[in-house]
């Protein structure tokens, strides 16, 4: 079967630097998206991985290994705005996206 | 950000009668998706479409239909409700298959 595994929930400090970790199994790979969703809101895209290796956007950067079917996602500087969940999701062979359950982020002053 | 609109934003039904969720969309994108979303579960597609009239079922289609007759709009029906359909619908949008997927607001929908 296919399976995305994401922790449940993590805490954070306002300042500090979070990695949110993705492992996946899936029937095929086309690419890797991860989405912030805030509570009663719709998922919002934030970024997209094809290719091993790390992707920088501002303060979020996201990291592929297809070998180890290992993404993560790593926000700096945290602000209370990114008290959110985020969605990590992949492509499988068919174009179909397999969610995890997300990871609730929970960020402290 | 995309323009996609969902209707009703939240609904109260019954066991038993038929609902209607509209997804509309701005942007002349090809693909639309219906999601549901549920505690503890990641989103799973319920049916998707590719093209006016052409729809294909997604991993959790059973109770549902849906229809497209324009681009622009993507209509999800419940024959029949059940309180196991309670949960949180969402509408994506992409311009193709491989693209990224952008979601609407969502619609709360409650089956008692």
């Amino acid at each position: 079967g296919q399976n995305i595994d994401q922790p449940t929930e993590m805490t954070a400090t306002e300042g500090a630097i979070v990695q949110i970790n993705c492992t996946y199994q899936t029937s095929g790979f086309n690419g890797l998206f991860w989405y912030q969703q805030h509570a009663g809101e719709a998922p919002t895209f934030l970024s997209y991985n094809v290719l091993d290796g790390l992707e920088e956007k501002g303060r979020f950067s996201s990291f592929l290994s297809r070998s180890k079917g290992y993404s993560y996602l790593l926000l700096k500087e945290l602000q209370m705005k990114d008290s959110a969940s985020y969605l990590c999701a992949v492509m499988d062979s068919n174009y179909q996206l397999i969610w995890g359950a997300g990871t609730k982020l929970i960020i402290k002053p | 950000d995309a323009g996609i609109t969902q209707s009703p934003r939240h609904k109260v039904t019954e066991t038993g009668t038929p609902v209607t969720l509209r997804c509309h969309q701005t942007e002349n994108h090809r693909y639309m998706y219906w999601y549901r979303q549920d505690p503890g579960h990641g989103l799973r597609l319920i049916h998707y479409s590719y093209g006016v009239k052409d729809t294909d079922k997604g991993e959790v289609s059973d109770g549902y239909s849906v229809s497209r007759s324009k681009t622009e709009d993507f209509l999800l029906t419940l024959e029949s409700a059940t309180s196991s359909q309670t949960s949180v619908y969402f509408c994506a949008i992409s311009e193709s298959d491989t693209d990224t997927q952008y979601f609407g607001p969502g619609t709360r929908l409650t089956v008692l």
